[in-house]
């Protein structure tokens, strides 16, 4: 079935560093990707989206590019603040029974 | 302004009692999930529904019960046969054939078992 791998953290950073987490997938179809964000005792929120090959999401500094032929969607911020601290989960959707599979999420502190 | 409200934030409950997780949306979304999130781990689907009065099992079901029985709520129900049922709970809905198929979740309801 579908799946989804994660970098493992947790992943600390100073203020104004590079941040990536990578993401692999494996699915039989053609999946959305999209990039969850979830702040201490929150629900997930929507970070970016991306529905096909060579598709890049983007939102509040954060990239990822659909990769088909690494099967991947990896995260990037060029200039982390301490408010970009939270988990964040790769998920990919098969639209055929729209389920969502989330990886196992990667916690992020940004210290100032 | 449009959501999906989940209640209560946080329950206690003692060994062998059932509870009732709520969750409502008016965003006019034709299914809706429940994941259950544990720490360091990623979220686990227990039950999802993508019309009124009907539902399927998910990757966790045992131990939870769920109904549909209008499109705007989908109330979890964590039964004394659940035996870890101590964990984070999250709702979801999305529309059908529209959009990416991204889905947008709750606030999270905590239960803890005494």
């Amino acid at each position: 079935g579908d799946s989804v791998t994660q970098m493992e953290g947790p992943v600390t950073l100073s203020e104004e560093a590079f941040l990536t987490i990578n993401c692999t997938y494996t699915a039989t179809g053609y999946p959305s990707l999209f990039w969850y964000v979830q702040y201490p005792g929150e629900g997930l929120q929507l970070l970016l989206k991306a529905t096909k090959a060579d598709d890049k999401g983007s939102n509040k500094g954060f990239e990822a590019t659909y990769r088909k032929e690494t099967t991947s969607f990896h995260l990037e911020k060029g200039s982390v603040q301490v408010s970009d601290s939270a988990v964040y989960f790769c998920a990919l959707s098969d639209r055929s029974d729209y389920k969502l599979s989330f990886g196992a999420g990667t916690t992020v502190t940004v210290r100032a | 302004d449009g959501g999906i409200t989940q209640s209560p934030k946080y329950l206690f409950r003692k060994e062998g009692q059932n509870v009732t997780l709520s969750c409502e949306q008016n965003l006019n979304h034709d299914a809706m999930y429940w994941y259950r999130q544990d720490p360091g781990q990623g979220l686990r689907l227990i039950y999802y529904s993508q019309i009124v009065n009907d539902f399927q099992k998910g990757d966790i079901a045992e131990g939870y019960s769920v109904s549909r029985e209008k499109k705007e709520s989908f109330p979890l129900t964590v039964t004394s046969a659940q035996k870890n049922p101590t964990a984070f709970y999250l709702c979801a809905s999305t529309k059908i054939r529209q959009g990416a198929g991204e889905l947008f979740f709750g606030e999270g309801s905590r239960l803890t078992v005494l």
